[in-house]
């Protein structure tokens, strides 16, 4: 199946630990992107790469930290993590110079810090 | 302060009746994007929308994006339980695909 795959999907820990989220695509698209959607449903984008080049870095703590590999892989890694990380992390993809055929998601990695 | 702004947040109806979800911003957007969530499932793409005035249908869902690409209103008619979901819309702002979305409507139909 084409898609956008998202490993774990359930996630506890204990404050102060470090974890890692795992996102592959094999849609061939050539960007991918971090969103966190919180408590309230909003989703916010936190990082985007493109052919593996940092292109979108939102105002996040650098306690995260993104890294693609190549195209079809973007993994996020976050340090001494807090209550307030509790979140659902969202990993997407696109082609870039086809925008405005939308995203695809995977289906999240629910997080959450005890 | 949120660039779209949904409402309403909340929509609780009967099978067979209609509603609109409305999305507004003061910010031009180069496309504007709908896309529905189920719980426990990322969001996915209904639709997209780029010209000013454009209307869309798929089934019995109907989306309009404003003549000034501001604003975008998805109507459905005759709902029904499985239109039940998360309704997010988001608009396109930059040539680096960065698509900023609005709060949601949460939409219960019950039979």
């Amino acid at each position: 199946d084409t898609a956008v795959s998202q490993t774990p999907k359930y996630l506890v820990t204990q404050m102060g630990n470090d974890k890692s989220i795992k996102c592959e695509q094999n849609l061939g698209h050539d960007t991918m992107y971090w969103y966190k959607q919180d408590s309230k449903k909003f989703l916010k984008i936190m990082f985007s790469y493109n052919n593996k080049e940092l292109i979108i870095n939102e105002t996040v703590p650098n306690r995260f930290s993104p890294k693609s590999p190549d195209k079809a892989h973007l993994n996020l890694h976050i340090n001494s993590l807090e209550l307030g990380d509790s979140a659902v992390y969202f990993c997407a993809s696109s082609q870039l110079t086809q925008r405005n055929y939308g995203y695809t998601f995977g289906s999240g990695t629910r997080l959450t810090v005890v | 302060t949120q660039l779209l702004e949904q409402s309403p947040q909340f929509l609780s109806i009967q099978e067979g009746e209609n509603l609109t979800v409305y999305c507004n911003s003061s910010s031009v957007f180069s496309s504007l994007q709908w896309y529905r969530q189920e719980p426990g499932e990322g969001p996915v793409l209904l639709v997209t929308v780029v010209t000013g005035g454009e209307v869309k249908k798929l089934k019995r869902l109907t989306f309009q994006f404003g003549d000034a690409r501001k604003d975008s209103s998805l109507h459905i008619t005759a709902a029904q339980p499985g239109d039940t979901g998360l309704y997010l819309c988001a608009g396109l702002t930059d040539s680096w695909g960065k698509l900023q979305f609005g709060a949601g409507t949460q939409v219960v139909v019950t039979p």
